[in-house]
């Protein structure tokens, strides 16, 4: 059974205070796995996909690794705007394009 | 990016009536999209896959016949909650794909039901 772990689920940083999200995962055939940023009451925004073991992405304050069991999502020096809630998700192989499966995700709280 | 008009955003209705959701690909086609269902501070369930001109594929566990799902175009699907109740209460998001890309999210729909 696909499957996707997120730690921690609760993140308080001070601004300025870097630190990674994890996303584990478990699936028959990876074809791509995602990192989305949702606000309350908004729908997932798109940030990175990671294809292969190796990659990473990058944009502004923030990294996106994966191996071949987890990602990571870093973030450098944080702003109170970089505060949301991070969704990790993963395609297989063999599945309808587009089908996601998601983890419970982090709430990224960064504080002034 | 691709995007993906839901509307509405919000709705309250009385226990007993139905209620539509659309969800529209505003610059491309898309023969599939989903419909996922959220609760607080839970992650994203995926109900079921809406395929251009068929049936829609549902999730295990989730009612077909309360969650009616029609896909009448390449541009928009929707998704109508019929004889809804309090527990049908929730945050609907639909997606879809451009082949080859990532999926792209509505704004989502948060149901209440009185």
């Amino acid at each position: 059974e696909d499957q996707v772990t997120q730690s921690p689920e609760a993140l308080r940083l001070q601004e300025g205070e870097s630190s990674s999200l994890n996303c584990s995962y478990t699936v028959s055939g990876l074809r791509g796995l995602f990192w989305y940023r949702q606000d309350p009451g908004k729908g997932p925004e798109f940030l990175f996909t990671l294809y292969s073991a190796g990659e990473e992405k990058e944009k502004e304050r923030l990294k996106a690794t994966l191996t071949k069991k987890e990602s990571f999502l870093h973030i450098t020096a944080p702003k109170p705007e970089d505060s949301a809630t991070y969704l990790c998700a993963v395609q297989a192989r063999g599945s309808t394009l587009g089908r996601l499966y998601f983890g419970r995700g982090t709430q990224l709280t960064v504080w002034p | 990016g691709a995007v993906v008009s839901q509307h509405p955003s919000w709705v309250i209705c009385k226990s007993g009536t139905s209620v539509k959701i659309e969800c529209r690909s505003l610059d491309f086609q898309a023969t599939t999209m989903f419909w996922y269902r959220q609760f607080p501070k839970q992650s994203l369930m995926l109900m079921a896959t809406s395929n251009e001109g068929s049936k829609a594929t549902y999730e295990q566990g989730v009612e077909k016949d309360k969650f009616l799902i029609n896909h009448a175009s390449l541009t928009l699907s929707t998704l109508t909650v019929t004889s809804a109740h309090p527990e049908d209460s929730s945050f609907y998001i639909c997606s879809a794909s451009v082949v080859g890309t990532e999926a792209f999210f509505g704004q989502g729909t948060r149901l209440t039901v009185v």
